[in-house]
């Protein structure tokens, strides 16, 4: 397809179990996000790949969060033990570069509901 | 610190403009974004304007720019139903990769 693709779209988990997040961004695309949309919070940035280069892992929560982006391409966000405050949706976007003004693409999202 | 803030609800009638405002507070933001986020969609780039510029024009919408308040505003002429979603507003600032979002505004236009 043309755009950034999510699956699964949704996703309930029992507290305490481990979640992966699949993402596919544009073909093409260097630099790829992860956000994470949370009721009335907006969105928080996660985590940012850029070609080659090591992630920007600021944005994330706890060490129970991670991302791995294989081959240039498709991501994958994991989160271990999930708790109730995970719920959210978890956005991905993908850009041509990082320079500032380009476009970010976002994907659907995939709702996690925590149980 | 960074922060994007936004009122969270605007009401207009149909044919009405809106004005969506936003403020933020890093003064090194490079370029100013609005996206607009329609119910079980995805974000959806509407405009963006680099920090140098005070206003652009896109058809019905009108972004101004006010950098020494660091003010932004998005307003959309003639608002439509379809316009009915939440907007976001978000900055990128020099050496980040990753875009700064405020909480959003939703926007209900009443027939």
């Amino acid at each position: 397809g043309a755009g950034v693709s999510q699956s699964p779209s949704n996703k309930v988990t029992e507290k305490g179990k481990d979640v992966e997040l699949r993402c596919d961004p544009i073909s093409g695309h260097t630099a790829l996000y992860w956000y994470r949309q949370s009721l009335g919070q907006g969105l928080e940035f996660l985590i940012y790949f850029q070609g080659n280069s090591a992630p920007d892992k600021s944005g994330l929560p706890s060490d129970r969060f991670s991302a791995e982006r294989t081959g240039g391409s498709v991501s994958t966000l994991t989160i271990q033990r999930t708790q109730q405050e995970d719920s959210a949706v978890y956005l991905c976007a993908s850009r041509v570069s990082s320079g500032g003004g380009d476009e970010q693409f976002f994907g659907p999202g995939t709702r996690l509901t925590v149980l | 610190g960074e922060d994007v803030e936004q009122s969270l609800f605007l009401s207009v009638r149909e044919g009405d403009s809106s004005v969506i405002n936003c403020t933020y507070t890093d003064s090194s933001s490079t370029y100013l974004y609005w996206y607009k986020q329609e119910p079980g969609a995805g974000l959806q780039l509407l405009t963006y304007i680099f920090s140098n510029m005070d206003m652009k024009q896109d058809q019905r919408l009108t972004v101004l720019l006010n950098k020494k308040d660091k003010h932004l505003s998005l307003r959309i002429a003639d608002t439509q139903t379809g316009d009915s979603a939440i907007y976001f507003c978000a900055e990128s600032i020099w050496g980040q990769g990753n875009l700064i979002f405020g909480k959003g505004t939703k926007l209900s236009v009443k027939p």
